[in-house]
């Protein structure tokens, strides 16, 4: 299957400071990546998508201002939280599509695990 | 309604054994269908697609009913490296939606 990679795997960081999330994909291009967050014991639950070339879809209730996403390359998204907060740890899973021949198949990136203290 | 709903867990079942997963949808407008399995602490890792014709994939088998947007995935003779949570995802117009999840412990 496809690889996406995400960098970094996890990060502390502390309450105020903004968190770069990189997610690439390595061996296909991706025009649409998407970004999760999975809180413990939770389903992940979509943040926004994110399209070349273009601004971001967020789903409801996701602060575009705090959750910057940038896609600038059909290779590359990165997702920055700014001035972190304790209750934005989570587990941040970025995904990319690949056409197969009967349906879009999303990959996931290994995720990283974020800790604002 | 949630919009993805899977059989809450956990299971336990010995090696060996035959387990089955159910899964109910609710948007119509659903297009694809899969199953990926989650390990502790990891990505979710597509398992296999779902179609309406049904598929296996060893000892995997998944089946679809759009009629009653039901799907399945059936695990024959289950080994202790299918220890994971199973999900059922859905996808429509290109975003997915997950379930909650299953958890399978298999037992020695």
């Amino acid at each position: 299957g496809a690889v996406v990679s995400q960098h970094p795997s996890w990060v502390i960081c502390k309450s105020g400071t903004s968190v770069k999330i990189e997610c690439r994909s390595l061996d296909f291009q991706a025009t649409t990546m998407f970004w999760y967050r999975q809180f413990p014991k939770q389903s992940l639950m979509l943040m926004a998508t994110s399209n070349e070339g273009s601004k971001a879809t967020y789903e409801q209730g996701v602060e575009k201002d705090k959750f910057l996403i940038n896609h600038a390359s059909l290779t590359l998204s990165t997702l920055t939280v700014t001035s972190a907060h304790p209750e934005d740890s989570s587990f941040y899973i970025c995904s990319a599509t690949q056409q197969t021949r009967s349906s879009y198949e999303q990959y996931f990136g290994p995720g990283t695990r974020l800790t604002v203290t | 309604r949630k919009e993805v709903e899977q059989d809450p867990g956990p299971f336990n079942v010995p090696e060996g054994a035959t387990v089955a997963f159910n899964c109910t949808y609710s948007n119509s407008a659903s297009q694809s269908f899969f199953w990926y399995r989650q390990d502790c602490r990891k990505e979710p890792k597509l398992l296999m697609s779902v179609y309406s014709s049904g598929n296996e994939d060893g000892r995997f088998t998944a089946q679809l009913n759009r009629a009653s947007q039901y799907i399945s995935l059936l695990i024959r003779d289950s080994k202790l490296s299918d220890s994971a949570t199973y999900l059922c995802v859905v996808m429509v117009s290109y975003q997915l939606t997950f379930g909650k999840g299953t958890k399978l412990s298999v037992i020695p």
